[in-house]
């Protein structure tokens, strides 16, 4: 097994411009989510999801789009690049409601 | 929000001492975790605690879920090089919330 899968491990984007992060994991797990981290700021949810079809929002939603068409992938879109967005994006996911997350590596975005 | 105060926010030690850092929040948690982070790695599980007043250990890390399962604490005995990184607590309900980390400094 792969685990989770985060492409790409880093980008560097203009002020404005869209992009979308994967995520996708093989490990059939039905609950996915995506968090941002900055320093001194931990970890912050932007999205998740419980399932296919389902997707709800977390502390930081402003600025980010999901969808969830399958239950292996976890898209992260951004309509428009800001240089507040730079940080490190983790995508997560988990087997049932409150067994541990298994992390990406990450993607690594700069927005200038 | 569900916010998570973690302390401290920095530690440096010398090698062989023990680690204690903490984690406190004004909301209720199902379950607290503890992750650790190396550079250019995503967090990676430590330790799950599932029940209030639970007591975990895994090898030289020990960890506690609080009574009022508002709290957590992670105990790292005999600290080694390899120790070195960012040590996240996490609490989870239907989501799951982390504290700001705890940057752990391992001098040999």
């Amino acid at each position: 097994n792969a685990g989770v899968t985060q492409t790409p491990k880093f980008q560097v984007l203009k002020t404005g411009q869209s992009m979308t992060l994967q995520c996708a994991q093989d490990m059939n797990h039905e609950y996915m989510s995506w968090y941002r981290q900055d320093p001194g700021m931990g970890l912050r949810l932007i999205h998740y999801s419980v399932g296919a079809g389902i997707t709800d929002q977390g502390e930081v939603p402003n600025g980010y789009n999901v969808s969830r068409s399958t239950t292996e992938d976890f898209p992260l879109r951004l309509l428009s690049a800001a240089p507040s967005q730079t940080s490190v994006y983790f995508c997560a996911s988990r087997l049932w409601g409150y067994s541990p997350l298994h992390f990406g590596n990450g993607t690594r975005l700069t927005v200038t | 929000g569900q916010q998570l105060n973690q302390s401290p926010q920095s530690m440096f030690i010398q090698e062989g001492e023990d680690v204690s850092m903490n984690c406190t929040s004004s909301s209720i948690f199902n379950t607290w975790l503890w992750y650790k982070q190396d550079p250019g790695e995503g967090p990676v599980l430590l330790i799950a605690l599932y029940k209030a007043g639970e007591l975990t250990s895994n090898g030289r890390l020990t960890a506690q879920f609080g009574i009022t399962r508002k709290d957590s604490f992670l105990n790292i005995s005999a600290s080694i090089p390899s120790d070195v990184g960012i040590y996240f607590c996490a609490g989870s309900n239907n989501d799951m919330r982390f504290g700001a980390g705890t940057r752990l400094t391992v001098k040999p």
